[in-house]
């Protein structure tokens, strides 16, 4: 089993509309959640972190954790054409490195 | 503020040659972390340093090395290279202490391709 699975993707969305990206992970201790996004040959940027359940927002985007689930989302609101990008997860367990999943690539579509 | 920087952007080596690529963290940043991301998939935790001393290492072979300098720059070396070490290798920093909080940050990578 993979520490962190993402929707495989691709996902396209028309402009305006709520793209949503899923995200589970396998260590029922981990501690950390990072959204990180990755525009095309670029580094990864991350954009939110949430550590404690329930929803955090931060402009057009919103996390979501629930840990009893082993569930983390991204919900991204009125999508632009330059949210168009690859979404990583990131999960810490109880130690220090980040474990990522494959992403998922968003195109949103004018 | 300075951000993450690394060097060189992009790299050509042949196998059986070794490389060295260089970190330099975010300005107040103490800790430095490797990742290796091959295309299309996620970056992979090779290892982390901090105050000079490896503090977490990932699957990688002994092939993979790394070192921390009193400034907190990094460098990774990679022995005996193979065609499999063709990647986008991204450093991150982040500051010691902030427990669960502790975020790591990335530079804009090292594209190395293995001839």
């Amino acid at each position: 089993q993979k520490e962190v699975e993402q929707n495989s993707g691709p996902l396209s969305v028309p402009e305006g509309a709520i793209a949503s990206l899923n995200c589970t992970y396998s260590d029922r201790g981990s501690q950390s959640f990072f959204w990180y996004r990755q525009y095309s040959g670029k580094s990864p940027e991350l954009i939110m972190s949430i550590y404690s359940n329930g929803d955090k927002e931060d402009g057009r985007f919103t996390a979501q954790l629930n840990k009893a689930s082993q569930y983390v989302s991204l919900l991204i609101r009125d999508s632009q054409p330059s949210d168009s990008a690859t979404y990583l997860c990131a999960v810490r367990q109880n130690d220090y490195k980040l474990s990522f999943g494959a992403g998922t690539t968003v195109t949103v579509r004018a | 503020d300075a951000g993450v920087t690394q060097s060189p952007t992009h790299l050509i080596k042949t196998r059986g040659q070794q490389v060295t690529l260089r970190c330099s963290p975010k300005s107040g940043h103490d800790t430095v972390s490797w990742y290796q991301q091959a295309l299309g998939q996620g970056p992979q935790f090779i290892f982390q340093y901090y105050e000079e001393e490896e503090r977490q290492r990932g699957n990688f072979p002994d092939r993979f090395s790394g070192h921390q300098f009193p400034n907190y720059s990094s460098e990774l070396n990679v022995n005996a290279l193979l065609l499999g070490d063709s990647a986008l290798y991204l450093c991150a920093s982040s500051l010691i202490g902030g427990g669960a909080k502790e975020t790591q940050y990335f530079g804009p990578g090292t594209r190395l391709l293995v001839l």
